[in-house]
């Protein structure tokens, strides 16, 4: 079985600061993970995975998120963030291989960017 | 290509009544989950359906139940509702072949309210 733990539920920033969203991760088998971004009455986008290969992922509109294996994590971090931003991000796992598809969400961490 | 559609979006329902959510996944997608989302609870895996048979299932009662239909549209119904049944139902719909690049898509959700 996985975890997904999400210790912040929000973080207020202000307009073009930086951001981190910290995600840290429990399985006993190799996984894959995920960052998935949900706005207001909408259901849940993709932001970036991680599958294999390069630690480091980039999202199409700056956003970036780092596996870190012996850490358990995959914080997703923006250098500058913008007011459209504000959302709620929800980090997520997968089982590597076949068996078929189950996320395992965290709680999520709503973002509040602010001017 | 149309996204995920979920029908109906609002549902209003009463405790001990029963509903069915329709989803019809991306065209050529085999694979069709469910989530719940509660304030509570947050993200939650209900199950899973691949070319019309059950490959994962969530811990949830009975009450919950689903099928797909030969043309990948899937259905989930909830039997004698309970106040705690109101929640934001999410379909996914995925390829479903298993490959290590097998995104999920999420459709906009059906928000259930039980009175």
């Amino acid at each position: 079985a996985q975890s997904v733990t999400q210790l912040d539920s929000q973080v207020p920033v202000f307009e073009e600061a930086p951001v981190e969203l910290r995600c840290n991760y429990s399985s006993s088998v190799s996984v894959y993970l995920f960052w998935y971004v949900q706005y207001p009455n909408q259901g849940l986008q993709l932001l970036l995975k991680y599958l294999s290969g390069s630690t480091l992922v980039e999202s199409i509109n700056g956003f970036e998120a780092e596996f870190n294996k012996s850490q358990t994590s995959f914080h997703l971090r923006k250098p500058s963030v913008h007011i459209s931003d504000t959302a709620e991000y929800f980090c997520a796992v997968t089982t590597r291989g076949g068996g078929g598809n189950k996320l395992t969400f965290g709680t999520g961490t709503q973002l509040k960017v602010e001017l | 290509k149309a996204g995920v559609t979920q029908t109906p979006r609002y549902l209003i329902k009463t405790r001990g009544q029963q509903v069915t959510l329709s989803c019809s996944p991306i065209s050529g997608h085999r694979s069709v989950s469910w989530y719940q989302q509660t304030p509570g609870q947050g993200l939650q895996f209900l199950f899973e359906y691949f070319s019309e048979t059950q490959r994962n299932k969530g811990n949830f009662p009975g009450r919950f139940s689903g099928r797909q239909f030969s043309n990948s549209r899937s259905e989930m119904n909830v039997s004698t509702l309970e106040l705690g049944d109101s929640a934001l139902y999410l379909c996914a719909s995925s390829l479903g072949t298993g490959t290590r690049d097998n995104e999920q898509f999420f459709g906009p959700g059906t928000r259930l309210t039980v009175l």
